[in-house]
């Protein structure tokens, strides 16, 4: 069975500082990978996706993530974050391609202080 | 172009009551899920669907229902509304073509609390 954890349920940072959130998943065939970020009080957006090829994938508003196959992770990575960027982020899975079926991590909270 | 429509965006129920969350997409997308989000606790997939007349259960089915008799609509019946059904409801719907197009796109949430 597929699982997702994200390691860190809060992480509070300075304006402007660089933030790393943590993502693993277990699974025993091939995965599509996904972050989403949910503003307060809204549904989810995607940030970005793995699907095949580069490790390394770009998504919006300057976020990206590496896909590393032999420690299972998908951590999400932005090198200088905004107030703007305060809301909770999700990193989700599936193995089969079918995206009707997504298994969510936990969430990790961002909150960007002044 | 509306994307995921839920409606209603908050409902208040009485145990025991029943009720329907209603969701539609005009993506022509062939998957639609229902997904609920607790505190600490991730989102959840209830049930899902990979076309018109194909439903299936997910992570947390009980005491819910659905059906999908038309590919824009999917909804969720609730048929005896408890406590524990005290959430944020989400419907998603992706396409199932090509792999480059693989994304899920979310409605903005129903809030029900069941009293």
């Amino acid at each position: 069975a597929q699982s997702v954890t994200q390691l860190d349920s809060q992480v509070p940072v300075f304006e402007e500082a660089p933030v790393e959130l943590r993502c693993n998943y277990s699974s025993s065939v091939s995965v599509y990978l996904f972050w989403y970020v949910q503003y307060p009080n809204q549904g989810l957006q995607l940030l970005l996706k793995y699907l095949s090829g580069s490790t390394l994938v770009k998504g919006i508003n300057g976020f990206e993530a590496e896909f590393n196959k032999s420690q299972t992770s998908f951590h999400l990575r932005k090198p200088s974050v905004h107030i703007s960027d305060t809301a909770e982020y999700f990193c989700a899975v599936t193995s089969s391609g079918n995206t009707g079926k997504l298994i969510f991590g936990q969430g990790t909270t961002l909150q960007v202080k002044p | 172009n509306a994307g995921v429509t839920q409606t209603p965006k908050f409902q208040v129920l009485k145990t025991g009551q029943s009720m329907t969350l209603q969701c539609a997409q005009d993506m022509n997308h062939e998957y639609m899920s229902w997904y609920r989000q607790d505190p600490g606790m991730g989102l959840r997939l209830i049930h899902y669907s990979v076309g018109a007349g194909i439903t299936d259960q997910g992570e947390v089915p009980n005491g819910y229902n659905v059906s999908r008799s038309t590919t824009e609509d999917f909804p969720l019946r609730l048929l005896s509304a408890a406590p524990s059904q005290t959430s944020v409801y989400f419907c998603a719907s992706s396409y199932s073509g090509q792999v480059v197009n693989t994304e899920a796109f979310f409605g903005q949430g129903t809030r029900l609390t069941v009293v």
